[in-house]
Order: structure tokens, then sequence, then C-alpha cells
């Protein structure tokens, strides 16, 4: 099976920020690699596929980048609704794991 | 819209068979190409992927689980179901279904399909206790 590894695991941020979040997967996966938001008491939503690729009505502050085994997301600009719980997944093969995921909070 | 809405006992006892349901409104699972997934999140390992299924045959599933597993759709009743047997506390968890349909890219010569889920129910939780 695939390991992910999100680092750091939580981060104290203000709004207006400027967030990078990694994502490391065990063995190389192209760019299979999809990043969710996690709202709490919610269920995750889609930001990005295909390690890049936004998905449809995604604020443009969302960004990803890397291929192989190593990956990031970027938010520019923190909103307020981005205080959130961030998870990489993997696509590359079943099982499809996520890493342990990356908890943004209020500095 | 599609939604999603899974619905199940809360509480099961150990060594029994859970089994949820998730309704569709707004669409169908039996048309289009998608793949329908159940993930669960407990606090002790965050999200974890349970299985899926193509809308038109097919599945998968974490070998972690597959032994105890069944995922189904029932085209008549418009619901996807999860079935996990022999269930111990380790099986806590709020418990969703999703779906995705994925999305074809050419990277050079070589076409590419990518799975995702971008459609979520709001999830229930179960917990495992005598």
């Amino acid at each position: 099976d695939i390991q992910m590894t999100q680092s750091p695991s939580s981060l104290s941020v203000s709004i207006g920020d400027r967030v990078t979040i990694s994502c490391r997967a065990s063995q190389v996966i192209g760019n299979f690699l999809n990043w969710y938001r996690q709202k709490p008491g919610a269920a995750p939503e889609l930001l990005i596929y295909a390690a890049s690729r936004l998905q449809s009505a995604v604020p443009s502050r969302f960004s990803g980048t890397g291929s192989g085994t190593d990956f990031a997301l970027t938010i520019t600009s923190l909103q307020p609704e981005d205080f959130a719980t961030y998870y990489c997944q993997q696509s590359y093969s079943a099982p499809y794991s996520f890493g342990q995921g990356t908890k943004l909070e209020i500095k | 819209q599609v939604q999603l809405q899974e619905t199940g006992p809360g509480l099961v006892k150990p060594s029994q068979t859970l089994s949820l349901t998730c309704t569709m409104s707004g669409g169908s699972f039996s048309s289009g190409n998608y793949y329908w997934t159940w993930v669960r999140q407990s606090a002790g390992k965050g999200l974890e992927w349970i299985g899926r299924v193509y809308s038109s045959g097919g599945s998968n599933f974490n070998p972690s689980l597959k032994s105890r597993v069944t995922i189904s759709v029932d085209s008549s009743k418009n619901q996807l179901s999860l079935r996990l047997s022999a269930v111990t506390a380790a099986d806590t968890a709020v418990y969703y279904c999703a779906g995705g349909k994925g999305t074809a890219i050419y990277s050079g010569s070589d076409l590419n399909y990518y799975y995702y889920m971008d459609i979520w129910g709001k999830g229930t939780t179960v917990t495992v206790s005598s």
C-alpha cells in the first residue's frame, strides 16, 4: 500500500496569510494526487485533482503543485472559511490512501 | 443537484454486521460513469478509504477490510449499501458515501484517468459497543 505523509500536522496562521502544505507519497504516483478541505463537522470537499487541476467552483487562491512523490497545496490570502483540515489522497492505486491531515488554526 | 445521505444504526454490537445505506436525490447510482465510494473517519486513523463500485460494474476494496466488506448498488431503490461484518471497536467511525466521475486527461500520447470524489454525503456516526 502507498503511504501518504503530510507536513506539518498543524499550523497557526492569520487571515490573509499565504500557506503551503506538503504531502509526500511512499512511492512514485505521477500526478495522481487529490486535495480536500474538511471544515469542522462537515464532509471533505474536493479542491484539486491531478495534482494541479482546480475543481470547478473552487476559488483561485488554492493551487497545487508537484509530481512523483512530493506535492504541495498553497493557499494565498487565507479566508475565514479556510481554517479547516486539509487532506491529500493518492489516486494512483487501490487502496486510495489519504494523508493524516493538516489543521489550520487561527493565530 | 445530486445529494447523498447516509443512514443506518448509530450503535452496533461487537461481532455483529454493520449495515449502512446511502440514498441519492437528484440522480441515479446506475447512470453515468461514476465511482461510488465508502470512506470512514475515526479519531485514531483519520480518513480511510473502504472501497468503491463502478456504476457499470467492477469494484475495489481496501485489503485491510476486504474479507469483511460488501458494497453494492440497488438500482430499484437508488441506494448504495455498505455491509461490514464482525465489527470491533476499531470500526467506530463516521462513515461517508461519496462519488466521482473522474476525468480523463492526455499527457503527451498517454491518456490517464483521474479518480476523485466530488460528491459527498454528510456522514453518519457508527459506534461499536456492547
